[in-house]
């Protein structure tokens, strides 16, 4: 059965240090989404992306944040300066069409921002 | 923001028996409901779902109910088993495309 992948499963950075978070989205599906979710806190939405371009944002999702479909295959995701609040797992998730779509999620990113 | 809410943390129930966990939410926006099962440390796992058009749906031990004019949906698990024990999360989107998220309930089937 297709499922979205992400990489790396764990990744430990320094305050202000850049990062990129990796995911490979269900082949055929053409919306992708970024969520985070903050120890003890509930699963937070940052960003949709549609035909190569970001079609809803967050407010969490400020300048510090974009988003990019480098190939046919990956969806990553980059944090320029990493603060300490920064720290979550991180959930990419991809739906075939627009509205009343399943999203199907990845096994997340957990960042540590020391 | 609290449009979903879930407002029982915690649920320990019996194996066989029913576990309902509720949600509710505010935004009459809203068309389209799911559920989703995470254990720690993995990403959610869909379960099950129901558009705003219809009042239940039924896939196997679950069944989604929504009340439209309660703004309420469940899901029942029946007969519930130690491997349900996780948490679930009541998710809710309208034509954006964004998932807005409950906060979990934890359910334990005890055997």
């Amino acid at each position: 059965e297709p499922e979205v992948t992400q990489t790396p499963s764990h990744q430990v950075t320094q305050m202000g240090q850049e990062v990129i978070l990796r995911c490979v989205p269900i082949s055929n599906h053409l919306y992708f989404y970024w969520y985070r979710q903050i120890l003890g806190q509930k699963v937070e939405f940052l960003v949709s992306f549609y035909n190569n371009e970001i079609s809803e944002k967050s407010e969490i999702f400020d300048d510090q944040f974009s988003v990019e479909r480098p190939d046919g295959s990956n969806f990553t995701l980059k944090i320029r300066s990493t603060k300490l609040e920064d720290s979550a797992m991180y959930f990419c998730a991809s739906r075939w069409v627009p509205a009343a779509d399943t999203q199907y999620f990845g096994p997340g990113t957990r960042l540590t921002v020391l | 923001d609290q449009q979903v809410k879930q407002n029982s943390p915690s649920l320990s129930v019996q194996e066989g028996r029913i576990s309902i966990l509720n949600c509710d939410y505010t935004n009459s926006m809203f068309d389209y409901f799911l559920w989703y099962k995470k254990y720690p440390a993995e990403g959610p796992t869909f379960l099950i779902s129901i558009s705003s058009i219809k009042d239940k749906n039924e896939d196997g031990r679950f069944t989604v109910f929504l009340n439209k004019s309660a703004k309420h949906l469940s899901l029942h698990i029946v007969p519930s088993q130690p491997g349900d024990s996780a948490v679930y999360f009541c998710a809710a989107t309208s034509n954006t495309g964004k998932l807005i998220f409950g906060q979990g309930t934890t359910l334990q089937v005890k055997p």
